[in-house]
């Protein structure tokens, strides 16, 4: 199993561009999230699905969307990029709705510029 | 606003001796809580949790205690190694239909010296 695994894992973005963040996991779980880190912060949740079809906000969506049209992709869109949105992202998936199941991947490093 | 916090960015002890890393938590509907590890260039990995029911979590060199009156948590590693060196988060779940929506605290940077 390769688990959660995330493309790129680091990108360069310029302001008002957009890029979709990828997310896969081999794992067949339910639940999948997404976070951001900015430095010297916790993660903050973006959004989370509870299965194919079915996403919701989290705590700061805004400039974001999410799709999940299979039960292994959640892609994270990033439209017209702004500065604040450099961070580093984090993707998550889990069996169960609990956090002792999380598994997270190894991140994609953002800059806008 | 936040709801889970790590007052201590960073904590430096000597290999062999007790590492002890401090939450506190402002949102009762708060009733689990977990800590997570991790290392740079790596997603964060669970470590240890506790419901809001006990006071105390013992996995090996890791215990959690919580004391829900003073809503404060603490990891205690006993004894520390080198390879206990990283980040650690705090987070909490709220009951009932969380979805396993993980409010996390800024982290505390542990460094294990030989």
């Amino acid at each position: 199993n390769a688990g959660v695994t995330q493309t790129p894992k680091f990108h360069i973005l310029k302001i008002g561009q957009s890029m979709t963040l990828q997310c896969t996991q081999d794992m067949n779980h339910n639940y999948m999230y997404w976070y951001r880190q900015d430095p010297g912060m916790g993660l903050k949740l973006i959004y989370y699905s509870v299965g194919a079809g079915i996403t919701d906000k989290g705590e700061v969506p805004n400039g974001y969307n999410v799709s999940r049209s299979t039960t292994e992709d959640f892609p994270l869109r990033l439209e017209l990029a702004a500065p604040s949105q450099t961070s580093v992202y984090f993707c998550a998936s889990s069996y169960l709705s609990g956090g002792e199941t999380q598994y997270f991947g190894p991140g994609t490093r953002l800059l806008v510029l | 606003d936040q709801q889970v916090k790590q007052n201590s960015p960073s904590l430096s002890v000597q290999e062999g001796r007790i590492s002890i890393l401090n939450c506190d938590y402002t949102n009762s509907m708060f009733d689990y809580f977990l800590w997570y590890k991790k290392y740079p260039a790596e997603g964060p990995t669970f470590l240890i949790s506790i419901s809001s029911i006990k006071d105390k979590n013992e996995d090996g060199r890791f215990t959690v205690f919580l004391n829900k009156s003073a809503k404060h948590l603490s990891l205690h590693i006993v004894p520390s190694q080198p390879g206990d060196s990283a980040v650690y988060f705090c987070a909490a779940l709220a009951g009932g239909t969380s979805y396993g929506k993980l409010t996390f605290g800024q982290g505390t940077i542990l460094t294990v010296h030989p």
